[in-house]
This record gives structure tokens, C-alpha cells and sequence, in this order.
């Protein structure tokens, strides 16, 4: 069975451009996460979609960050304008959660991430 | 104060040792809880639940203790594989609010 797929593995820009990361979940997980993760430092969830809603973007920065999951599979977050504090590794992960409102927690699969570096 | 937090280490330890971290928590609300483990450059991977009785799965026992709001683990006989790093996952509240820990570094020396 396959992983969840990001692209791109790398991504170099120069601040102030725009970018943008992909990632498709396990088939027939209906809850996707992005996390950002800073180098020393423990995954921190930007958003979480259970199917195509957006439940949790309290962590998104919602100036510049932007992020869709328009048919509640495939997912792209995007930043625009990138800046330099952005350079940080994207995770995508999914779980497949069950229970109204998700009230259970099921193990998050992640991706192998994107790492972005913004000069 | 971070909601959960860990001694980052690097915890080096010969081996055949044991080898136990603890992660704080600050939410009295936090329902679940998990060990996650991150090799160099890679993605974490689920490594067991805590559960409220204590769990083993061969070398790894879990705990927790509610009363004083942390989550253990404990590696025993570590073998060089076990070098990564270790994140603590706490979650809360109805859609499971997601919070991990930064980690425990791990090095296992020969």
C-alpha cells in the first residue's frame, strides 16, 4: 500500500517568491494534517481537514499561508510571499478517524516531507 | 509554559543500557498520549500508545501518570538501532487537538 506522497522533496526560492507543496494521503484516510517542523524542534500543525474541512487552522498564518483540500483527498498548502523564517521542512500527514467530530485519535501517517529553504 | 515539553538530550548511552524519558504535559484535559520516533531526516513514525495502566511491547515500556501530568519511556537493552529522536504526542479536547513534544535525543554508542 502506499505511503503519503509529497512533492517536492526540495524546494530553494528566494524570499518574497511564492510556493507552493502537494501531498496526497493514504487512499480512503479522510484526515489530513500539515505540520511545520523547524530544525530540533517537534512537528507544529498548521491545519487539519476531516474530509474537506478545514477544523483546525488556529496555527495557520493566515497572511501569507493558504492551504486547500477541495475534493477531501489531495491537499496543497501554499505560502506567498515566502520569507526567510519560513525555511523549515513541510510534513503532510493522514490518519483515518472514526467517531463523531473525531473524537478518537487514530495513528497520523506522514509523508517524507518537503524541505523548503527560502535565501 | 510550552503545553508539552521534553528534555531535548542528546542522551548518549552505551549499549545494553536503560535508558528512560519523561514528557510534561500541562493540560489537565489531555486524553491521549503517544511515543513517536524520528530518525535523522526522516518522518516520525507511531512508536506505541500510553495507556493508563502502563504498556510494554518488548523493550519499550510506557506510563503514565495523570496526578503528576508527565508520560514515561523507557528503553531497555538499547541497541544501536534505538539512535533517534523521540517525540512525545498529547492530544485533547472533541476534534483530538494534536500538540507534540520537540523531542528527546537519543544516541546509542557502540
Amino acid at each position: 500500500e502506499a505511503g503519503v506522497v509529497q512533492s517536492p522533496r526540495y524546494k530553494i526560492i528566494e524570499k518574497k517568491q511564492p510556493v507552493a507543496f502537494w501531498c496526497n494521503p493514504i487512499s480512503g484516510h479522510n484526515t489530513l494534517y500539515w505540520y511545520l517542523q523547524n530544525l530540533g524542534q517537534g512537528p507544529e500543525l498548521l491545519i487539519r481537514y476531516e474530509n474537506e474541512e478545514a477544523v483546525d487552522d488556529s496555527q495557520l498564518p493566515k497572511d501569507r499561508f493558504s492551504a486547500e483540500r477541495l475534493k477531501g483527498v489531495d491537499s496543497t498548502l501554499k505560502i506567498q510571499p515566502a520569507e526567510l523564517g519560513d525555511s523549515a521542512v513541510y510534513l503532510c500527514a493522514s490518519s483515518l478517524e472514526s467517531g463523531t467530530g473525531g473524537s478518537s485519535y487514530n495513528e497520523q501517517f506522514f509523508g517524507p516531507g518537503t524541505r523548503l529553504t527560502v535565501l | 509554559r510550552k503545553e508539552v515539553e521534553q528534555d531535548p538530550g542528546p542522551f548518549n548511552v552505551p549499549e545494553g543500557a536503560t535508558v528512560a524519558f519523561n514528557c510534561t504535559y500541562s493540560n489537565s484535559a489531555s486524553q491521549s498520549f503517544f511515543w513517536y520516533r524520528q530518525d535523522c531526516r526522516k518522518e516520525p513514525k507511531l512508536l506505541m500508545s500510553v495507556y493508563s495502566s502502563g504498556n510494554e511491547d518488548g523493550r519499550f515500556t510506557a506510563q503514565l501518570n495523570r496526578a503528576s501530568q508527565y508520560i514515561s519511556l523507557l528503553i531497555r537493552d538499547s541497541k544501536l538501532s534505538d539512535s533517534a529522536t523521540y517525540l512525545c504526542v498529547v492530544t485533547r479536547g472533541g476534534y483530538q487537538k494534536v500538540t507534540f513534544g520537540t523531542g528527546t535525543k537519543l544516541q546509542v554508542i557502540p
